[in-house]
């Protein structure tokens, strides 16, 4: 199954800016997914990320707070904007050819925001 | 809702006791279901999954899980467990799409 990489492990950002979380997978994948697990709780989709097309969002989760980019079959970026100390979670990269093999996940990307 | 529940949030059990976890579902049609754990410190790594036949699959590590359509469960289960299992489960379900939706977790622990 594929290998994920995914940059930063973990970072504090001051409120108000940005971060990009980055995803890289070791072979080419079909479906590419982000989701978020704040603490305590399970795993939310944000979005489909498409390559060459704009991601799939799922409800409550808008393009200008979480903009997508899947520039190829291998690589996603997820910027989340504007942040303020709620969006502080652990967000997360799958990816993986199709269900039938199961998605692989990313060690995750520890956001805090102060 | 359409929703997946896990309603063990944290099961404590001692060295070669038995395990099972809940797993239920709101989604209705074909469904596939899955489960995945993560131990400790690692990424979230898949258990095993149920598209069709067999209602009884076997999955990594000795675990197995039981798919009734008539109670909309997929209870994961071990017979016996060790210290190793110590992790987070969680169920997933997958409700004719590509996409997974997660269940809210359980968390094992398993002492020596």
């Amino acid at each position: 199954s594929a290998v994920i990489s995914q940059k930063p492990s973990r970072d504090i950002c001051q409120r108000g800016t940005s971060l990009t979380i980055q995803c890289q997978v070791d072979s080419q994948v079909t479906m590419m997914f982000w989701y978020r697990q704040q603490p305590g709780q399970s795993l939310t989709l944000i979005a489909t990320a498409n390559q060459g097309s704009e991601a799939t969002y799922e409800s409550g989760f808008v393009i200008d707070k979480f903009p997508i980019s899947r520039p190829n079959l291998t690589f996603s970026t997820l910027t989340v904007s504007n942040m303020s100390p709620e969006d502080s979670s652990i967000y997360l990269c799958s990816a993986g050819t199709g269900l039938g093999n199961g998605y692989t996940f990313g060690s995750g990307t520890r956001l805090t925001v102060v | 809702a359409q929703s997946v529940s896990q309603h063990n949030h944290h099961v404590i059990l001692s060295e070669a006791a038995s395990l099972e976890l809940g797993c239920n579902y709101s989604y209705g049609g074909t469904v596939n279901l899955f489960w995945y754990v993560q131990y400790p410190g690692q990424h979230l790594q898949l258990l095993l999954k149920y598209f069709s036949g067999d209602p009884l699959v076997k999955g990594i590590k000795g675990f197995e899980a039981e798919f009734i359509k008539s109670k909309f469960s997929f209870n994961l289960r071990k017979p016996s467990v060790q210290w190793s299992d110590t992790a987070e489960y969680f169920c997933a379900v997958s409700p004719n799409t590509d996409k997974l939706i997660f269940g809210t977790g359980t968390r094992l622990q398993v002492f020596p």
